[in-house]
């Protein structure tokens, strides 16, 4: 399994729709996550930090459920701006500090 | 502005010309890294440095050496350039310590190996 996983859709939806895509994770020692936002041959950028009790930011909201070892980004009222690929990020809990990204999952948003 | 500077944007090059993709940060950070990417792949860590004089292996290291004499700079060197080194490469940074600490990445680089 592995470390971080994502469904890479891509998910497809209309203007203004709510949308929600999940990330798995198998190392449940994790502290905390990250969601990226990745444009096409661009440098992925931080969207949200995932904490405890998740976080909310204008339209965007992240959860984690640590119970069932997955994190989710919701986006409310979709934009056409909003379409790019999203990264689940895991900071790895071991000394090495090793960094797992998930491969992502593709929204794209039609008007 | 805090940043992560990569050059060159775009390099074309041919098989076994060594070249060196450097990558500098402004922010003091003693965690940096770097990563190619490739499709259907996602992001694939190569090497990273916890700090100066400190550096280990990521997932994909064969054919890769890094080096991190100052803090700021994590230069990404290809010996032998090969043409599946054809990818697109990104630097990043981070405050390392803390776990809740966010990377910050580089423009890119888009290597061409012919």
């Amino acid at each position: 399994r592995k470390e971080v996983e994502q469904d890479p859709g891509p998910f497809n939806v209309p203007e203004g729709a709510t949308v929600a895509f999940n990330c798995t994770y198998s190392n449940s020692a994790s502290q905390s996550f990250f969601w990226y936002r990745q444009d096409c041959r661009k440098e992925p950028k931080l969207l949200m930090s995932v904490y405890s009790s998740g976080n909310e930011d204008g339209r965007f909201t992240a959860q984690l459920n640590r119970a069932s070892q997955y994190i989710s980004l919701l986006i409310r009222d979709s934009k056409l701006s909003d379409s790019a690929t999203y990264l689940c990020v895991s900071p790895g809990y071991s000394s090495a500090s090793k960094i797992i990204f998930g491969s992502g999952t593709r929204l794209s948003i039609r008007p | 502005e805090a940043q992560v500077t990569q050059n060159p944007r775009y390099l074309i090059t041919v098989t076994g010309k060594k070249l060196t993709v450097t990558c500098s940060q402004n922010m003091n950070h003693e965690y940096m890294s770097w990563y190619r990417q490739d499709p259907g792949l996602g992001l694939r860590q190569i090497y990273y440095s916890m700090n100066v004089e400190v550096t280990d292996k990521g997932d994909v290291p064969e054919g890769y050496k890094v080096s991190r004499k100052e803090k700021r700079n994590f230069p990404l060197i290809l010996e032998s350039p090969s043409p599946n080194q054809t990818s697109l490469y990104f630097c990043a940074s981070s405050a390392g310590q803390r776990r809740n600490s966010p990377l910050h990445f580089g423009n890119g680089t888009r290597l061409t190996v012919t």
